[in-house]
């Protein structure tokens, strides 16, 4: 059974200052996709990180994956309030299961706060 | 761009009582998935279809049933309603290889 843990859980930040979400999955995946979600909003999809040593970046955040050690970071540069927000990493499975189909298995999600 | 449509967007129901989620898929896309969120909670896996068949069951209760149509719309219907089954719930659809789900503005479903 694939588990994803994302830590910390909660994050509160100033304003200006830098922090890393990680991601840890226990068995063999090649697709990573990192998701923000407003409370009660659907869930955006960020970053999709599809193989070992990926690094994306879009404004103030940047995405990694390191399949061996199957640890994914997201990491936020300068934080500024709009990046208050729930942060999911979520990752599919290596293999098909069936026809097509990579059910996605979610972290618990990072409540990120950032104060002015 | 055209995004997954869902419908409809709150519903409130009573205990025991049915419900039927609809999900419409981007244009092409042939993949759909179902996930239930708690409140607070991370999303989870229902089930989902590919062409039209199932290819994949997850925590689905067997008061919930789904199933995807010619047209690739898909329903999730579900009965004998809980308390807990109050939730948001999600469809995504994606084109199958691609691997990358787009989720829909999700449905929130109220039992009282």
């Amino acid at each position: 059974e694939l588990k994803v843990e994302q830590n910390p859980l909660f994050l509160s930040m100033q304003e200006g200052k830098n922090y890393t979400i990680y991601c840890n999955y226990s068995t063999t995946s090649d697709r990573l996709y990192w998701y923000r979600q407003d409370p009660g909003k659907s869930l955006e999809s960020l970053f999709v990180l599809l193989s070992n040593g990926a690094v994306k970046q879009e404004g103030r955040l940047m995405a990694s994956l390191d399949t061996k050690a199957r640890l994914s970071t997201l990491h936020i540069t300068a934080a500024v309030h709009d990046l208050s927000a729930t942060y999911f990493c979520a990752v599919a499975p290596l293999l098909y299961s069936g026809a097509g189909s990579y059910q996605l298995t979610f972290g618990k999600g990072t409540k990120l706060s950032v104060i002015p | 761009a055209a995004g997954v449509i869902q419908s409809p967007r709150h519903l409130i129901k009573e205990k025991r009582e049915t419900a039927t989620l609809k999900c419409y898929p981007i244009p092409r896309h042939d993949t759909v998935y179902w996930y239930q969120q708690g409140p607070g909670q991370d999303p989870q896996f229902l089930i989902s279809f590919y062409e039209k068949m199932q290819s994949d069951k997850g925590s689905i209760p067997d008061r919930f049933s789904a199933q995807q149509f010619s047209d690739y719309h898909s329903e999730l219907n579900m009965s004998s309603l809980e308390l807990g089954d109050s939730a948001l719930y999600f469809c995504a659809s994606s084109f199958a290889g691609a691997g990358e789900q787009f989720f829909g503005p999700g449905t929130r479903l109220t039992v009282l």
